[in-house]
């Protein structure tokens, strides 16, 4: 089945800690994004990635690191920088068709709660 | 920067009864146009797409939508509400000029009672 996976489902944090949110997809899409989700505050855009070893910064960055080594994953660095880390992230990946633009799909999501 | 606006955080409806899920955008030039939907701790789910062609677009789950361009809008509409469409919808528009960039609204949970 081809899809979008991410792990862990649920994670807990003590304050002061780095985690890693995994993001792996087997589509062969070229590009994936991570996403913070919040009540009332739809989907922000953290960072995103076109091409494997290339990224960029999106809406709210700070606090958070990726790498894109492989095409297949991009995965997502919660920081100790970052002041308010519970959330839900969602990665998305995306597929370009000539003249209609891409289309983002999303993984299950990882809901993060620091403790 | 384009901004999309969903009127209308939760709707409720009897099952049975039409969906009418409201989105506007905010750019000049019509962008692509999507809608999604998710349930409860899941990721979002592609119901449908605008991206040219004829204005009415048939989804998923039996839900289409509309572009208007004159009115800016792209609304989401479901003739007969089901229990299982009790979700949140979110609509989102992709910048004909920079492909990667996604602008989502808020979203509105709908209810759907018995």
């Amino acid at each position: 089945d081809g899809g979008i996976t991410q792990s862990p489902k649920y994670l807990f944090r003590k304050e002061g800690q780095n985690v890693t949110l995994s993001c792996e997809q087997n589509l062969n899409h070229d590009a994936m994004y991570w996403y913070r989700q919040d009540p009332g505050q739809g989907l922000r855009l953290i960072y995103y990635s076109q091409i494997v070893n290339d990224f960029q910064k999106g809406d709210i960055a700070e606090g958070y690191s990726v790498s894109r080594e492989k095409k297949e994953s991009f995965p997502l660095t919660v920081t100790s920088a970052q002041k308010n880390p519970t959330a839900f992230y969602l990665c998305a990946s995306s597929i370009r068709l000539a003249g209609l633009g891409d289309t983002q799909y999303f993984g299950p999501g990882t809901r993060l709660t620091v403790l | 920067a384009q901004s999309v606006t969903q009127l209308g955080s939760h709707v409720s409806v009897s099952e049975g009864a039409l969906v009418l899920l409201r989105c506007n955008y905010s750019s000049s030039v019509p962008p692509y146009l999507f809608w999604y939907v998710q349930y409860p701790n899941q990721g979002l789910q592609l119901l449908l797409k605008y991206t040219t062609g004829a204005t009415l677009v048939k989804g998923i789950n039996g839900f289409e939508a509309e572009f208007k361009k004159s009115e800016t809008s792209f609304h989401l509409t479901k003739p007969s509400a089901h229990m299982s469409d009790a979700a949140e919808y979110f609509c989102a528009v992709s910048d004909k000029y920079n492909f990667n960039k996604f602008y989502f609204g808020s979203g509105t949970k709908l209810n759907v009672k018995p």
